[in-house]
């Protein structure tokens, strides 16, 4: 199974972008990238997923690059309520997550 | 929503005693996964089960068995209960509806602490 690498954590100011990286090189040719957040003493909830290309929906969009070795989760506008950790997950039927990124912002 | 609800919320035990944990989905959905979330490791997969009777290993699986003689239940049992099996416990399925697919949906999780 791929392995990914996401930062630990990282802080955006509210109302502006956030770019949040995974690297995931050894993934293979025919697993999705996922991408799930968790908020505090909840379960993890999906936010997107793609194969090859950018992916967009009503909470997010999703850049893969052209090798898919890396792709970046986007959060256009940042609210209060997007302080979680991020994991991304490459995946066929299984699913392995890592740490993930927690996601701080600031008012 | 996939309508899926784990029992009990939360549950305190002994060690050494056998615990059940029950994962219910309302949807048909055939994949189903136990997780365990601790401080500083994300969230590890025990097992998973892609059909009634159909399971498998994921990577943290010792110490714990299941089942799935039927669709809709996926069962998680700790035979004998340690203390290094105090931990969060969640369940998911994979949330497909013919060819479309809509991830992966948790259950809010159990609270298990083993004394």
């Amino acid at each position: 199974d791929a392995k990914t690498t996401q930062p630990n954590s990282m802080e955006s100011n509210e109302e502006e972008p956030v770019h949040l990286p995974c690297n995931h090189s050894t993934i293979s040719g025919t697993d999705y990238i996922h991408w799930y957040r968790q908020l505090p003493s909840q379960g993890p909830e999906y936010v997107i997923h793609g194969l090859t290309s950018n992916v967009n929906n009503r909470m997010a969009s999703l850049a893969i690059a052209e090798d898919r070795k890396s792709s970046t989760l986007i959060l256009h506008r940042a609210t209060l309520r997007d302080a979680a950790v991020y994991y991304c997950i490459p995946t066929g039927n299984q699913f392995y997550f890592g740490t993930g990124t927690s996601l701080t912002v600031i008012p | 929503d996939a309508g899926i609800t784990q029992s009990p919320r939360h549950k305190v035990t002994e060690t050494g005693t056998p615990v059940t944990l029950r994962c219910h989905q309302t949807e048909n959905h055939r994949y189903m996964y136990w997780y365990r979330q601790d401080p500083g490791h994300g969230l590890r997969l025990i097992h998973y089960s892609y059909g009634v009777k159909d399971t498998d290993k994921g990577e943290v699986s010792d110490g714990y068995s299941v089942s799935r003689s039927k669709t809709e239940d996926f069962l998680l049992t700790l035979e004998s209960a340690t203390s290094s099996q105090t931990s969060v416990y969640f369940c998911a399925i994979s949330n497909r509806r013919g060819n479309t697919f809509y991830g992966y949906t948790f259950g809010s999780g159990t609270r298990l602490t083993v004394v």
